[in-house]
């Protein structure tokens, strides 16, 4: 089972429209989870952090944390086409590595 | 607030060869880790350092190596280079408080080309 799973996509969604982007972890002793987006060729760039249960809103961007089902979940509003790229799930526990899913690609279609 | 930078951005070597890449991490991040991107495969870590010891260590073999220096910046050494080790290199820091591994914020990597 990999520690940090996310669906590759792609996933299209209309520009205006909500983008659900959803992770499962594996290690119930999991502290720390974050949200990044990565354009093609580039670095990996934060969009949001949380660490505790719930939501989290950032702007047009919402992380939800459920560690009872272990899932976390990032939700963008009124999406845009340059909203348009990979978005990674990361999770760490204390002082372990931080994990990184393998992304969702989303495309948001003009 | 100077981020995360990374040199050399772009290298070629022949099989063989060894490489070093260097990242400075943001002032007063302690923790710098390494990662391995090459297309289809997804972030591979590679290891962790804080405070001068690797703390974290990945499953790549003995030719990819680090080490972190005191004032936090860190290389990462490649050995007997194979046309395998293609990637983007990505160093990232952040800055741990208490128990709690807080946001990492990366560089822009090092594209290694090996031919």
């Amino acid at each position: 089972q990999k520690e940090v799973e996310q669906n590759s996509g792609p996933l299209s969604v209309p520009e205006g429209a909500i983008a659900s982007l959803n992770c499962t972890y594996s290690d119930r002793g999991s502290q720390s989870f974050f949200w990044y987006r990565q354009y093609s060729g580039k670095s990996p760039e934060l969009i949001m952090s949380i660490y505790s249960n719930g939501d989290k809103e950032d702007g047009r961007f919402t992380a939800q944390l459920n560690k009872a089902s272990q899932y976390v979940s990032l939700l963008i509003r009124d999406s845009q086409p340059s909203d348009s790229a990979t978005y990674l799930c990361a999770v760490s526990g204390g002082y372990q590595k931080v994990t990184f899913g393998t992304g969702t690609k989303l495309q948001v279609i003009p | 607030k100077a981020g995360v930078t990374q040199t050399p951005r772009y290298l070629i070597k022949t099989r063989g060869q060894q490489v070093t890449l260097s990242c400075s991490p943001i002032s007063g991040h302690r923790s710098v880790s390494w990662y391995q991107q090459t297309p289809g495969q997804g972030l591979q870590f590679l290891f962790e350092y804080f405070s001068e010891t690797q703390r974290n260590k990945g499953n790549f073999p003995g030719r990819f190596s680090g080490r972190q220096f005191s004032n936090s910046r860190s290389e990462m050494n490649v050995s007997t280079l194979e046309l395998g080790d293609s990637a983007l290199y990505l160093c990232a820091s952040s800055l741990q408080l208490g128990q709690m591994n807080t946001e990492a914020f990366f560089g822009q990597g090092t594209r290694l080309t090996v031919v």
